[in-house]
């Protein structure tokens, strides 16, 4: 239980085109996901907090024209990433809470989306 | 600065050697989680800690909440070679937000 989803595994991209990652949850309904990114031997690096029917939270310093977030529905959050350069090339992660499950601050990840910008 | 901070950042030892690694902070939380993420992977839960001073065991993986809720640690009993990967500690941090170490990487060598 507890499975959340990630489409595409992997992207490559050229620069300046705009590239959209999809974050699912399968087997329970997510009223908030999260989105991360990770740089080469570093750890997670919270982006956005994604909340369905209203609008993200981003962090300090995350653009948030250049980062789309998009939580349509209880099991599906999106993030587009505009006019992509190459230094947004990075391993990006989604993860889902389930209330219903677990405890509060349990967050389940996606397997994540390698994305290269050339 | 850092909200959690975990040592050692690289421990490299060979198979069924122990190991124990370190999660700590000022900060009291109300839980703390332990990840396993591989390479090209997300992170996967191993456990959520909870009260001061509980331990947990998952297998050969044994986890400790400090008594003072600030810190953790996690030891690893006769490593095997796929106990290898990046183990991430992380509390909440205000906001449903969950703030990670940095993380302890482990190589267990055959």
């Amino acid at each position: 239980g507890a499975v959340v989803s990630q489409h595409p595994s992997r992207v490559i991209c050229k620069s300046g085109t705009s590239v959209k990652i999809e974050c699912r949850s399968l087997d329970f309904q997510a009223t908030t996901m999260f989105w991360y990114r990770q740089f080469p031997k570093q750890s997670l690096m919270l982006m956005a907090t994604s909340n369905e029917g209203s609008k993200a939270t981003y962090e300090q310093g995350v653009e948030k024209d250049k980062f789309l977030i998009n939580h349509a529905s209880l099991t599906l959050s999106t993030l587009t990433v505009t006019s992509a350069h190459p230094e947004d090339s990075s391993f990006y992660i989604c993860s889902a809470r389930d209330l219903r499950r677990g405890l509060d601050n349990e967050q389940f990840f996606g397997p994540g989306t390698r994305l290269t910008v050339l | 600065t850092q909200l959690l901070e975990q040592s050692p950042q690289f421990l490299s030892i060979q198979e069924g050697e122990n190991l124990t690694v370190y999660c700590n902070s000022s900060s009291v939380f109300s839980s703390l989680q332990w990840y396993r993420q591989e390479p090209g992977e997300g992170p996967v839960l191993l456990v959520t800690v909870v009260t001061g001073g509980e331990v947990k065991k998952l297998k050969r993986l044994t986890f400790q909440f400090g008594d003072a809720r600030k810190d953790s640690s996690l030891h690893i009993t006769a490593a095997q070679p796929g106990d290898t990967g990046l183990y991430l500690c992380a509390g909440a941090a205000g906001n449903n937000r969950l703030a990670f170490g940095k993380g302890n990487q482990v190589v267990v060598i055959p």
